[in-house]
């Protein structure tokens, strides 16, 4: 899987929107972008997924470049409950009833802070 | 919405103690997974399911094992807790295979 590169850590206010980059230049035409976030103390939270098309959801959504080298996840209204770690993965759609399914590999992600 | 529910989020077990872990899916969802998180080390899969009494070993499988008699639910066994397994232990479903994983809230074991 492709490796992605992420900021460490980023402020936003609330109400405003978080753009979160994420770099993924070595990433190949069948990864998908997928981006989960962690809230201290809890599970892991799906947010979005995509190919190269631009995605949109009730969370969040995502852009990503025509060279799909790298892509942002925009939460357009940050609110405080949106503070926490956000995870950038890229990787292949699994093949059905094999582990590769699940085998997310989450660098160290961005710390998203939003401040009153 | 998908809800995985883990039964304990927070224990404490004696060094060789059998432990369990309970994980509950709401969504009829084929795939349940056990993972690890540890500081520094991020998640780790420990074992898979795509079916019922269906399994297959993930990265680290040493020292547990898995059970899996309904559809819905996944357990994890630590049959001889050690120190070495103090950890975030969190559940995940999935349905088909694109990827979006749904987790529970965790269950955070200390091995005393």
């Amino acid at each position: 899987d492709a490796k992605t590169t992420q900021p460490t850590s980023m402020d936003c206010a609330e109400g405003r929107a978080a753009n979160l980059p994420c770099n993924h230049s070595t990433i190949s035409g069948n990864e998908y972008v997928y981006w989960y976030r962690q809230i201290h103390s809890q599970g892991p939270q799906y947010i979005i997924h995509g190919l190269k098309n631009n995605e949109t959801n009730e969370m969040a959504s995502l852009i990503i470049t025509e060279d799909r080298k790298s892509s942002t996840l925009i939460l357009p209204h940050a609110t405080l409950r949106d503070t926490a770690v956000y995870y950038c993965i890229v990787r292949v759609a699994g093949v059905r009833r094999s582990s590769n399914t699940g085998k997310l590999i989450f660098g160290q992600g961005t710390t998203l802070q939003v401040k009153p | 919405d998908v809800k995985v529910t883990q039964s304990s989020r927070y224990l404490v077990k004696r060094t060789g103690e059998k432990v369990f872990l309970e994980c509950v899916q709401d969504m009829d969802h084929e795939n349940m997974f056990w993972y690890r998180q540890d500081p520094g080390l991020g998640l780790r899969l420990i074992y898979f399911s795509y079916d019922v009494k269906m399994k297959e070993k993930g990265d680290i499988p040493e020292g547990y094992s898995v059970s899996r008699e309904k559809k819905e639910r996944f357990s994890l066994i630590l049959e001889s807790a050690s120190t070495n397994q103090t950890s975030m232990y969190l559940c995940a479903s999935s349905l088909g295979r694109t990827g979006e994983l749904f987790f529970g809230e965790g269950s955070r074991l200390t091995v005393l």
